[in-house]
């Protein structure tokens, strides 16, 4: 079985400072990991995954995440917040291979505020 | 490209009634998704297809139906509805490398 634990329900940030969302996973198998923003009354867009290669991946809107496999891990960071990024994120794995592709299964979700 | 839309938009529904969501999605993807958010818990996979014709029980599979006659369509039906399934509901779509693209959701409310 696979699980998502994101660290924080909610983060907060000033506009310009590091955002960092924490993200650890539960998997048996190889993992495929995605980050996923929610804006409000909206369906989820995709930021970045990892399915294979180069461990640091570079996603949309100047997001990037880095697996680390000893630690379980893949956190979302941004170098410099801004204030379109309020939104609530959120965490998934899958099984790499078989039937399992897109069987998303979903942390609870951070909500990150940005403030002037 | 409309990628995945999801029909309605918002529901009232009394218990005990039945009401089917449509999902449609234009990128030729083999795999769908149906997925219910509640406050607190993420998303929940309910059922899913990995192509024409056939479905599957993901996490919390009690209460509903699915159906994908077309490649293109996948249905989500509750057939009894209950307080408990007041919801948002997402469909996806997905290649094999996985990724979903997320419809904009229906907003499920049961009295």
């Amino acid at each position: 079985a696979q699980s998502v634990t994101q660290l924080g329900s909610h983060v907060s940030v000033s506009e310009g400072a590091l955002v960092l969302l924490r993200c650890n996973y539960s998997s048996s198998v190889p993992p495929y990991l995605f980050w996923y923003v929610q804006y409000p009354n909206q369906g989820l867009q995709l930021l970045l995954k990892y399915t294979t290669g180069a461990t640091l991946v570079k996603g949309i809107n100047g997001f990037e995440a880095e697996f680390k496999k000893s630690e379980t891990s893949f956190h979302l960071t941004k170098p410099s917040a801004h204030m379109s990024d309020a939104a609530e994120y959120f965490c998934a794995v899958s099984r790499a291979g078989g039937t399992s592709y897109g069987k998303l299964t979903f942390g609870q979700g951070t909500i990150l505020t940005v403030h002037p | 490209n409309a990628g995945v839309t999801q029909t309605p938009k918002f529901r009232v529904l009394k218990t005990g009634q039945s009401m089917t969501l449509l999902c449609a999605q234009d990128m030729n993807h083999e795999y769908m998704y149906w997925y219910r958010q509640d406050p607190g818990m993420g998303l929940r996979l309910i059922h899913y297809s990995v192509g024409e014709g056939t479905t599957a029980k993901g996490e919390v599979p009690d209460g509903y139906n699915v159906s994908r006659l077309k490649k293109q369509n996948f249905l989500l039906g509750l057939e009894s509805a209950a307080p408990s399934q007041t919801s948002v509901y997402f469909c996806a779509s997905s290649t094999m490398d996985g990724g979903d693209t997320f419809g904009s959701g229906t907003r499920l409310t049961v009295v």
